[in-house]
């Protein structure tokens, strides 16, 4: 599976819109990006995927570069609860394969 | 809202003991990972089955871990003896198998500690 790079943390203010970055540039051309987030004391959480096109659903918005190397995941409204450690994981199709977590993004949401 | 259930959440244990941790995917669900967390290492995957069979246990210490799936409600991650540096929380997670992404459900982990 490709690596991918995140910066260790960022904060931003509570309703405004975060977005956080991720870089993966030896992704290849059947490889997903997947993200995912983990609470403080809780198991991670699905939050979305994409392969090429941009996707949203009711949790965030994935964009990702037309070349691939690099995603950025929005959350529009964040609030208190979304402080977490959110990864960016690059991993082949097929149901259920491998998931390689790396040391994500810290996101501190402030009041 | 189904879930995945971690039994025990937490465990203090001596060194040297067998301790034992027990899952129960979401029914239906045909794939069961184990992931180990510490603060060194992270999130690691230490093995996974799919259909109730090994599929990669990689990452698994084989002298004392073992993990198996005795029937497709239960899956059970037992360690023998236990040593201090297995102290981490303990996840497991499931999935349904179908389809071509990788949504996996994580359950909220078993805290090990062993002393």
């Amino acid at each position: 599976d490709a690596k991918t790079t995140q910066p260790p943390s960022m904060d931003c203010a509570e309703g405004r819109a975060a977005n956080l970055p991720c870089n993966h540039s030896t992704i290849s051309g059947n490889e997903y990006v997947y993200w995912y987030r983990q609470i403080h004391s809780q198991g991670p959480q699905y939050i979305i995927h994409g392969l090429k096109n941009n996707e949203t659903n009711e949790m965030a918005s994935l964009i990702i570069t037309e070349d691939r190397k690099s995603s950025t995941l929005i959350l529009p409204h964040a609030t208190l609860r979304d402080t977490a450690v959110y990864y960016c994981i690059v991993s082949f199709t097929g149901a259920n394969s491998k998931l390689t977590f790396g040391k994500g993004i810290t996101l501190s949401v402030r009041p | 809202d189904a879930r995945v259930t971690q039994t025990p959440r937490h465990k203090v244990t001596e060194m040297g003991q067998e301790v034992t941790m027990r899952c129960q995917p979401i029914l239906g669900h045909n794939t069961v990972f184990w992931y180990r967390q510490t603060m060194m290492q992270g999130l690691e995957l230490l093995a996974y089955f799919r259909n109730r069979a090994p599929l990669d246990d990689s990452g698994m210490p084989k002298d004392r871990f073992s993990a198996e799936m005795p029937d497709a409600t239960l899956a059970t991650l037992k360690i023998q003896p236990s040593e201090p540096r297995d102290s981490a929380v303990y996840f497991c997670a499931s999935g349904p198998g179908q389809g071509t992404y990788n949504e996996q459900f994580f359950g909220p982990g078993t805290r090990l500690t062993v002393l």
